[in-house]
């Protein structure tokens, strides 16, 4: 069975400023890694995937996340925050040899001006 | 790119009475289509998984008899919830896969569903 962690329910951060979403996951085969974007009453938007190679992905929207598979991590970077980036984020991870995506709980970005 | 439109994006409805939510793939085929339940403020719940032309595969806790999904083609699927209570109220959000194609999911924009 796969589980995702997100280590922060909420992250306040200033405009301009880096920011740091932490996702680790625990899975007993290889899994696909997602971090996904929802912003209020609507769906989600892909932000960046890892599938395999190289293990720094850069996404839309100035994102970026690096898998580390001894840490089993997939933490999402932003060097320089907008106040657009406010939204919630999820990670998520699908199992090599499955096709059921497992969520974590989530992290709402909070970017004050 | 890929998207995903449903219909209607909110609805209120009388309790007792069923409503049907569309979850349309509208530039690719998607021959796998999920459903999720969102509450306020948490992640997203997995209801039901369906392919086109068979029988969705519910998650463990889900009405089924409740939760009518249908996949009748490869660019529409349906969820219908019967005899609609006010504990059913909450946000519906479908997504689709890619027939060979890949593996994220393409969401659509969700469904807000008030029950009165």
């Amino acid at each position: 069975a796969q589980s995702v962690t997100q280590l922060d329910s909420q992250v306040p951060v200033f405009e301009e400023a880096p920011v740091e979403l932490r996702c680790n996951y625990s899975s007993s085969v290889s899994v696909y890694l997602f971090w996904y974007v929802q912003y209020p009453n609507q769906g989600l938007q892909l932000l960046l995937k890892y599938l395999s190679g190289s293990t720094l992905v850069k996404g839309i929207n100035g994102f970026e996340a690096e898998f580390n598979k001894s840490q089993t991590s997939f933490h999402l970077r932003k060097p320089s925050v907008h106040i657009s980036d406010t939204a919630e984020y999820f990670c998520a991870v699908i199992p090599r040899v499955g096709f059921k995506t497992i969520f974590g709980a989530g992290t709402r970005l909070f970017v004050k001006a | 790119g890929a998207v995903v439109s449903q219909h209607p994006s909110w609805v209120i409805c009388k309790s007792g009475t069923s409503v049907k939510i569309e979850c349309r793939s509208l530039d690719f085929q998607a021959t796998t289509m999920f459903w999720y339940r969102q509450f306020p403020k948490q992640s997203l719940m997995l209801m039901a998984t369906s392919n086109e032309g068979s029988k969705a595969t519910y998650e463990q806790g889900v009405e089924k008899d409740k939760f009518l999904i249908n996949h009748a083609s490869l660019t529409l699927s349906t969820l219908t919830v019967t005899s609609a209570h006010p504990e059913d109220s909450s946000f519906y959000i479908c997504s689709a896969r890619a027939a060979g194609g890949p593996y994220e999911q393409y969401f659509g924009p969700g469904t807000r569903l008030t029950v009165t």
